[in-house]
């Protein structure tokens, strides 16, 4: 079984601030993990993946993430916000690369100030 | 190319009624699945195609949801009787095997 624990529902960060959304995960498997961004109004939109090797993984729009099998967790990072980052964003976890029944996390919805 | 495309956009029905969503996948796709989202929660997996075959339903909350996905290539999930715990936003997505997952915009429907 797996399942992902995002910690904050709501983050608001000002703009040009360093942008970090927690994501903790649990599988009995290697995980799989991605984050999605859904913004107002549209879609999920995927922001990057990890399935195997290095372990800090590069997105769209100046996201990054790093895996950390010791503590469970796949944290998104942005070093710099922009108001157009403004979203909700989503951890999810699968149990293959190939596999996309994702156990997605509740969200974490962030809003950048002016 | 056309993304994911779903419809109706937003839909509200009185309980007991029932409401047909449909999601166009991107045109090659052999898997399509679907995923909602009630109101509070997270999003959850109801079921994936691979083609016209049901390839994992084990999602689907009961049998009141019927979904299909005739020839492969547009899909059709089926919400009858609707109650109001069936509010929320419902995705499509489709993919290549191995590839990339792209989502639709999703089909809000409010039972009321």
């Amino acid at each position: 079984a797996q399942s992902v624990t995002q910690l904050g529902s709501h983050v608001s960060v000002s703009e040009g601030a360093l942008v970090l959304l927690r994501c903790n995960y649990s599988s009995s498997v290697p995980p799989y993990l991605f984050w999605y961004v859904q913004y107002p109004n549209q879609g999920l939109q995927l922001l990057l993946k990890y399935t195997t090797g290095a372990t800090l993984v590069k997105g769209i729009n100046g996201f990054e993430a790093e895996f950390k099998k010791s503590e469970t967790s796949f944290h998104l990072t942005k070093p710099s916000a922009h108001m157009s980052d403004a979203a909700e964003y989503f951890c999810a976890v699968s149990p293959s690369p190939n596999d996309y029944k994702l156990s997605f996390g509740a969200g974490t919805t962030v809003t950048v100030r002016a | 190319e056309a993304g994911v495309t779903q419809f109706p956009s937003h839909s509200v029905i009185e309980k007991g009624q029932t409401v047909t969503l449909r999601c166009d996948p991107i045109s090659g796709h052999d898997n399509l699945y679907w995923y909602r989202r009630v109101m509070g929660k997270e999003i959850k997996f109801l079921l994936h195609f691979v083609k016209e075959s049901k390839q994992d339903e084990s999602g689907m909350p009961n049998n009141r949801f019927l979904a299909e996905r005739t020839g492969g290539t547009y899909s059709t999930l089926k919400v009858q009787p609707a109650e109001l715990e069936d509010s929320g936003v419902y995705f499509c997505a489709s993919s290549f095997t191995g590839n990339t997952i792209y989502f639709g915009e999703g089909s809000w429907l409010t039972v009321v």
